[in-house]
């Protein structure tokens, strides 16, 4: 199956920091990448969708200025969490489609504010 | 907006045994996919099973099936011989075929035991 990387898988930063996290989609090309975010114990949230080349498109109520989303290459979508807070501590989880109407994960990463 | 409901919030089954995870879902849409996602412990999403909602033949991966009522919007999953490692949360999942955004369930937690 296709395979997708994420990277850092957990992070730790301070309150008021930005923290960057990559998301590769090493053995095809995604047009269109997916951030989630997922609390514990709950379901995947959507934040928002990026495709290659483009801005991408938000969620309701997601901050796009708090979370960055870049989309440079057909196998890299990056989300960056600005001035980040505890409340923005969770795991970030992102999702890459083949084109054949099928979505690879990525193993996610765990993001600490302290 | 479609929604996708899983009522089964935890359930447990006895190892080599069989069971069934129940999923609903609401759209305006006639042609549209259907997905369950498996979440261990490690929290990496594998996609377990789709199916087509144009194809009238239920899906089938190994020990993996499912039970696809169109005019009943259900999706339910059955598995079979079930095995320790088959231990984690299972989404079910619907996406538009015009779209490739994925919309999960609140998920299922199933605990196989000896």
């Amino acid at each position: 199956g296709a395979v997708v990387s994420q990277h850092p898988s957990w992070v730790i930063c301070k309150s008021g920091t930005s923290v960057k996290i990559e998301c590769r989609s090493l053995d095809f090309q995604a047009t269109t990448m997916f951030w989630y975010r997922q609390f514990p114990k709950q379901s995947l949230m959507l934040m928002a969708t990026s495709n290659e080349g483009s801005k991408a498109t938000y969620e309701q109520g997601v901050e796009k200025d708090k979370f960055l989303i870049n989309h440079a290459s057909l196998t890299l979508s990056t989300l960056t969490v600005t001035s980040a807070h505890p409340e923005d501590s969770s795991f970030y989880i992102c999702g890459a489609n083949t084109g054949g109407n099928e979505q690879y994960f990525g193993p996610g990463t765990r993001l600490t504010v302290t | 907006a479609q929604t996708v409901t899983q009522s089964q919030p935890e359930m447990s089954v006895q190892e080599a045994e069989t069971v069934t995870l129940s999923c609903t879902y609401d759209t305006s849409e006639n042609n549209y996919y259907l997905f369950w996602y498996k979440q261990p412990p490690s929290r990496q999403m594998i996609l377990v099973i789709r199916q087509e909602a144009y194809k009238q033949q239920n899906a089938t991966e190994n020990r993996f099936s499912v039970n696809f009522q169109k005019a009943a919007k259900s999706f339910s999953l059955k598995i079979s011989d079930s095995q320790l490692g088959d231990t984690a949360m299972y989404f079910c999942a619907f996406m538009k075929i015009t779209a490739s955004k994925l919309t999960f369930g609140t998920g299922t937690r199933l605990q196989v035991t000896l």
